[in-house]
């Protein structure tokens, strides 16, 4: 079975400072995972997804995020916020040609200070 | 991309009624999702929603309490039965376009916030 915890509900970090959200991930198969990010009072938008090509995927809006098998982990970060920034961020898994299944984790709230 | 749209965004409810739920596409989709999100919880997948054949639901919800419709390959209703306070959530409406895996996407729905009084 799959699973997804991020780590920390709420992150707050300063305009300009690096963002990073935690995301680990169980899987008894190779999984695909994604990133998307709810913006207020707006649907969920896709970030960045890993289908097993590069480890490293870059996203939207200046995000990347690392796929580390060995410490089952797919943090997603980006090198400066920006106030647009503020949004919560879903992590989520789903088994490799599942479609639509997508496990979630609970989300991070990022908020971005001036 | 698909863009989608959901009615209502959001409404309140008294215990006991039912609230149907449409979601619309801008193109032709074959597999349309529901998901549920409870107050400080993650997305739970309800049911997969495919034209011409019946909802597949997920473990834990069934179709008499969360009944779907998929007319066309561009609509679907989700309906709320015999509410109460537990149901209040956002539900989601999804779909997946493209082909093959590296090219495939989900896309989701605003979301319709229900509060169950």
């Amino acid at each position: 079975a799959q699973s997804v915890t991020q780590l920390g509900s709420h992150v707050s970090v300063s305009e300009g400072a690096l963002v990073l959200l935690r995301c680990n991930y169980s899987s008894s198969v190779p999984p695909y995972l994604f990133w998307y990010v709810q913006y207020p009072n707006q649907g969920l938008q896709l970030l960045l997804k890993y289908t097993s090509a590069a480890t490293l995927v870059k996203g939207i809006n200046g995000f990347e995020a690392e796929f580390k098998k060995s410490e089952t982990s797919f943090h997603l970060t980006k090198p400066s916020a920006h106030m647009s920034d503020a949004a919560e961020y879903f992590c989520a898994v789903n088994v490799r040609g599942s479609q639509g299944n997508l496990i979630f984790g609970k989300g991070t709230k990022l908020s971005v200070k001036p | 991309s698909a863009v989608i749209s959901q009615k209502p965004s959001r409404d309140i409810c008294q215990r006991g009624t039912s609230l149907t739920i449409q979601c619309q596409v801008d193109s032709q989709v074959t597999m349309m999702f529901w998901y549920r999100q409870q107050p400080g919880q993650s997305l739970t997948l309800i049911a997969t929603a495919n034209q011409g054949s019946e909802a597949t639901y997920e473990s834990g919800f069934v179709i008499d309490k969360f009944p779907i419709s998929r007319p066309n390959l561009t609509f679907s209703t989700l309906t709320v039965s015999n509410m109460s306070p537990e149901d209040s959530s956002i539900y989601l409406c999804s779909v997946v376009s493209g082909q093959g895996a590296r090219e495939v996407k989900q896309f989701f729905g605003p979301g319709t916030r229900l509060t169950v009084l």
